[in-house]
């Protein structure tokens, strides 16, 4: 089967960084990509990553390592507007043009 | 920017019955993509279209259909809603497999 894997919640404060990791197991992998979705709202792409290593964006950050099947995204810097879930999604396990998404992490930020 | 308009944002309809939902997108993207959203279950897709009158089944599509007429409209029918079908639906455009635009969503109630 196919599968993404990431955790269900992570809690942090403000000003301080959090990891959130992706592991995946698919039958094609093009690339990694991640969303945002604030509660009642649509998801918005934030980043993707097609080849090893980082990518920075402003305060984000993504990371992949294909040998590992495996990718993380960053976040520095912590403001309360970033509580929201985080979604990773692989495209390549249905072909090019599908993601495949995990089942998202729910970020709470603290002051 | 990419807009991805939906035709409604929430809708109530009684088991048995058709519903309809529109999505709209104006970048002229080919694909196209309908997928239901639940708690803990991440974004599942129902159905995408690559072009103009093509599509193809995602991981959920019992109970679906769809129709795509024009490039920019991608239309989601339920031929006889059901009370598992009440969830949030998610409308998302792409060029390719690396960023996907999502529309605002509906919410849809089957009692």
């Amino acid at each position: 089967g196919q599968s993404l894997e990431q955790p269900s919640e992570v809690t942090a404060v403000e000003g301080a960084i959090v990891q959130i990791n992706c592991t995946y197991q698919t039958s094609g992998f093009y690339g990694l990509s991640w969303y945002q979705q604030h509660d009642g709202g649509a998801p918005t792409f934030l980043s993707y990553n097609a080849l090893d290593g980082l990518e920075e964006t402003g305060r984000f950050s993504s990371f992949l390592s294909r040998s590992d099947s495996y990718g993380y995204l960053l976040l520095q810097e912590l403001q309360m507007k970033d509580s929201a879930s985080y979604f990773c999604a692989v495209s390549g396990g249905g072909g090019y043009n599908k993601l495949i998404f995990g089942a998202g992490t729910r970020l709470a930020v603290h002051p | 920017d990419v807009k991805v308009t939906q035709s409604s944002r929430y809708l109530v309809k009684r088991t048995g019955e058709k519903v309809f939902l529109e999505c709209v997108q104006d970048m002229d993207h080919e694909n196209m993509f309908w997928y239901r959203q639940d708690p803990g279950l991440g974004l599942r897709l129902i159905y995408f279209s690559y072009d103009v009158k093509m599509k193809e089944k995602g991981d959920i599509p019992e109970g679906y259909s769809v129709s795509r007429e024009k490039k920019e409209r991608f239309s989601l029918i339920l031929e006889s809603a059901s009370t598992n079908q009440t969830s949030m639906y998610l409308c998302a455009s792409s060029l390719g497999g690396e960023a996907q635009y999502f529309g605002p969503g509906t919410r849809l109630l089957v009692l």
